[in-house]
């Protein structure tokens, strides 16, 4: 059965460092989503991404975030300067169409040291 | 914030029984979906229910819809202790595909 692959599972980073949390999402789909979820909070939309460009975004996808698809396969989020609260799962989805069903990796535990 | 409560947060009961849990939201929506959570893992849909739609099954799932309340229940029958995990409701609005989680019900299910 096809699914969406995250890399790394775990991360652990100092603050202010730069990270890439990368995804392959299911070959056949065309929307693109990352959330993430504080630990014990809810899963929230961080950016939703078509045809090569960004679609929609929340208020927490500030400057310090980033997506970007760079071959045909993989789907990244960088943040640039992590601060302590960007410690959080992050789970990239896919879907086959705009608002459907949605497949989630298993998420990449990122802290900020 | 589109989305309202979840309730109850927690839902403790036997192995055999029924367990339902209900989300309200309080935009309009496209579809409402139900997701589940093992813990510490990826979320795993379980089935979408359009906004046209009151009422649809999948398996042991029931799930309803009614969109004047702007609320929906999620009906687990004949639980089991695999059933244990939490459940998220997520709505998706007609003005884009982002899902909008609520907190979600943990469910445990005793054998």
């Amino acid at each position: 059965e096809p699914e969406v692959t995250q890399t790394p599972s775990h991360q652990v980073t100092q603050m202010g460092q730069e990270v890439i949390l990368r995804c392959v999402p299911i070959s056949n789909h065309l929307y693109f989503y990352w959330y993430r979820q504080i630990l014990g909070q809810k899963v929230e939309f961080l950016v939703s991404f078509y045809n090569n460009e960004i679609s929609e975004k929340s208020e927490i996808f500030d400057d310090q975030f980033s997506v970007e698809r760079p071959d045909g396969s993989n789907f990244t989020l960088k943040i640039r300067s992590t601060k302590l609260e960007d410690s959080a799962m992050y789970f990239c989805a896919s879907s086959e169409q705009m608002g459907t069903e949605a497949f989630f990796g298993q998420g990449t535990r990122l802290t900020v040291v | 914030s589109q989305q309202g409560e979840e309730d109850p947060q927690a839902l403790s009961i036997q192995e055999g029984e029924n367990a339902t849990m209900n989300c309200s939201y309080k935009t309009s929506i496209n579809n409402l979906q139900w997701y589940r959570q093992n813990s510490g893992r990826g979320l795993v849909h379980l089935i979408l229910i359009r906004s046209n739609e009151r009422e649809k099954h999948s398996g042991r799932l029931r799930v309803t819809l009614d969109t004047s309340k702007k609320s929906s229940s999620l009906l687990i029958t004949a639980s089991r202790a695999a059933d244990t995990a939490s459940y998220f409701c997520a709505t998706v609005t007609n003005q884009g595909g982002k899902l909008i989680f609520g907190q979600g019900t943990e469910l445990s299910v005793k054998p």
